[in-house]
């Protein structure tokens, strides 16, 4: 069974600090990942999505890599803003689309 | 802009009865998808639908809960009768699948349900 964990679960910085997430998966064999942001009360918005056949993607500050053969994935943010606060679910594909979700990290950018 | 919307956004009801959510999902997504949100168990996938067609419902309590799709623009889940365990945010989602490749989800704002 895919299980998926996500460390820091909390994660507080000053405004313009670059930060890394980090994501990790049991089971090596998936389509892609997604990473998802959620603000409270709210929706999930989608970031990036990252194939398994590829290694990286960027949007913006962001940039997700995937590491797939050791079940890794980071989410970089680069000079992180207090507008970043949200919190950042990962969530991999294991075919017909069904994701697995992560726990979350809670992340809070002070100004 | 296209996005999926959900109704109604919050329901409060007594356990006991019917409870019905709904989705329209992105015009054009042959995917579809609910999940339920709690602070325990995080998200869980409940059902998703490929083309209208169930395709997996293993994550929803059989007994209680059912999910529809009696057309292309609309998603149903219905609880009856409803539990207070089933309080939490229901999320819809949509996507496409094409040929062997799959793209990105498209949540809906949820809907929060409440059971006394």
């Amino acid at each position: 069974k895919q299980e998926v964990t996500q460390i820091p679960a909390a994660l507080s910085v000053p405004e313009g600090e670059n930060l890394v997430l980090n994501c990790s998966f049991t089971d090596s064999a998936i389509y892609n990942l997604q990473w998802f942001r959620q603000d409270p009360g709210k929706g999930l918005t989608s970031l990036l999505l990252i194939q398994s056949s590829q290694r990286e993607q960027t949007s913006g500050r962001l940039n997700a890599s995937l590491d797939k053969s050791s079940g890794r994935s980071t989410l970089y943010i680069a000079a992180s803003q207090p507008g970043d606060s949200a919190t950042y679910l990962c969530a991999v594909n294991t075919g017909f689309q069904k994701l697995v979700f992560g726990t979350g990290t809670r992340l809070l950018v002070s100004p | 802009d296209a996005r999926v919307t959900q109704t109604p956004r919050h329901k409060v009801t007594e356990m006991g009865q019917e409870v019905t959510m709904r989705c329209q999902p992105i015009l054009g997504h042959n995917t579809v998808f609910w999940y339920r949100q709690t602070m325990m168990q995080g998200l869980e996938l409940l059902a998703y639908f490929r083309n209208r067609a169930p395709l997996d419902d293993s994550g929803m309590p059989k007994d209680r809960f059912s999910a529809e799709m009696p057309d292309a623009t609309l998603a149903t889940l219905k609880i009856q009768p409803s539990e207070p365990r089933d309080s939490a945010v229901y999320f819809c989602a949509s996507g496409l699948v094409a040929g062997h490749s799959s793209y990105e989800q498209y949540f809906g704002p949820g809907t929060r349900l409440t059971v006394t």
